[in-house]
């Protein structure tokens, strides 16, 4: 089976702008989790869809949004763009119902914001 | 408020010898533990994980140990390769398509 795919693997925005970020999940899983990484505070959750559904949430604003589509692909969209978000952004998939919910994560994207 | 913490941010082991690797938690209500493998700039890859009802599980030269009353629990690498060199993360997860993920150690297998 094919992994995890994000594109793009890299992007160079400026602040003030909008980009969104895309999650095709390995084929048969229906659950995508998105997390970002950074130096300071490690890799933390933003949030997690199942069947189209926005199913958990992280702690993060309310620029930081997601969303499903019907074959279980993601897309991550953040707007307003602050220097603080520049990050490497995975998304994990994952088949909810198995004894244990492991999550397999894409290859990331490298998000620079100027 | 941490609840899954890797108190070493690093550590050195030499070629053949035993990585151990330890993650400590606070929250008993978390159902599974994973652990995960990063190199630089690439996401994570699963190693191996364990249910709360266990209390150890082997894949090949990985093991995971459970310590449910301490909240804890450690992957042993053994024999430890030059391979192996990367951030290990421990990760929590109550199965809601959350993981909530330690800081990381970096290990550093020695030939």
């Amino acid at each position: 089976k094919a992994g995890v795919t994000q594109t793009p693997r890299y992007l160079i925005k400026t602040r003030g702008q909008q980009v969104t970020l895309s999650c095709s999940p390995i084929s048969g899983h229906r659950s995508v989790s998105w997390y970002q990484q950074t130096p300071g505070q490690g890799l933390q959750f933003l949030f997690e869809y199942f069947s189209e559904t926005q199913r958990n949430k992280g702690n993060f604003p309310g620029r930081f949004s997601g969303r499903q589509f019907s074959n279980s692909r993601s897309e991550m969209n953040v707007s307003t763009l602050e220097l603080g978000d520049s990050a490497l952004y995975l998304c994990a998939s994952s088949s909810p119902g198995l004894a244990i919910d492991t999550q397999y994560f894409g290859p990331g994207t490298r998000l620079t914001v100027l | 408020d941490q609840q899954v913490k890797q108190n070493s941010p690093s550590l050195s082991v030499q070629e053949g010898r035993i990585s151990i690797l330890n993650c400590d938690y606070t929250n008993s209500m978390f159902d599974y533990f994973l652990w995960y493998k990063k190199y630089p700039a690439e996401g994570p890859t699963f190693l191996i994980s364990i249910s709360s009802i266990k209390d150890k599980n082997e894949d090949g030269r990985f093991t995971v140990f459970l310590n449910k009353s301490a909240k804890h629990l450690s992957l042993h690498i053994v024999p430890s390769q030059p391979g192996d060199s990367a951030v290990y993360f421990c990760a929590a997860s109550q199965n809601t398509g959350k993981l909530i993920f330690g800081q990381g150690t970096t290990l550093q297998v020695k030939p």
